[in-house]
């Protein structure tokens, strides 16, 4: 099957610096990624829906302006938590669809502790 | 609105069968989807039903009747490896994806 890699696996941070988590899909090109987070013990989020050339929409409650998102290829979105907080402590996870059957394929999630 | 139902949690006994309900209400439908997903890894694609019926696939099987707004897994055989959580989506007119919250399923030997 497809698959998709995201980078850091997972990253420590101070609160208020800021961390970029990198989404690519490694042999199919994906014009939409899609970008989760999720709490323990609870179920996926969407955050937002990256879109490859123009802007990435976000969800309600989401601010855009605190979560970066930028498709800048067919291949590669980035997720950049500005800076973060302990409250931004989660597992993000993205996920790209495949055009032929709509399955989606995901990354392996990005584990964020802001201290 | 939108909506996916599905129990919180399921025990079952290593060997016996599990059935996961779900059952749905979207704006629009373009499948039903079922993901695995064990604590602190990435979820995990195991079907897909935009058709009314069962599939079969090794000893997971899912159905869909797109009438009733239903779909449930079945695991047969069940594993100890088996314990995770299994999630259910819909996919809307917008060919965006709409998750339940998931159905803890615990294997008791």
């Amino acid at each position: 099957g497809a698959v998709v890699s995201q980078h850091p696996s997972w990253v420590i941070c101070k609160s208020g610096t800021s961390v970029k988590i990198e989404c690519r899909s490694l042999d199919f090109q994906a014009t939409t990624m899609f970008w989760y987070r999720q709490f323990p013990k609870q179920s996926l989020m969407l955050m937002a829906t990256s879109n490859e050339g123009s802007k990435a929409t976000y969800e309600q409650g989401v601010e855009k302006d605190k979560f970066l998102i930028n498709h800048a290829s067919l291949t590669l979105s980035t997720l950049t938590v500005t800076s973060a907080h302990p409250e931004d402590s989660s597992f993000y996870i993205c996920s790209a669809p495949l055009r032929e059957n709509n399955e989606q394929f995901f990354g392996p999630g990005t584990r964020l502790t802001v201290l | 609105g939108q909506n996916i139902d599905q129990p919180t949690e399921m025990t079952a006994t290593e060997g016996a069968i599990v059935q996961i309900n779900c059952t749905y209400q979207t704006s629009g439908f373009n499948g039903l989807f079922w993901y695995q997903q064990h604590a602190g890894e990435a979820p995990t694609f195991l079907s897909y039903n935009v058709l009314d019926g069962l599939e079969e696939k090794g000893r997971f099987s899912s159905f869909l009747s797109r009438s009733k707004g239903y779909s449930y897994l079945l695991l047969k055989e069940l594993q100890m490896k088996d314990s995770a959580s299994y999630l259910c989506a819909a996919m809307d007119s917008n060919y965006q994806l709409i998750w339940g919250a998931g159905t803890k399923l615990i294997i008791k030997p």
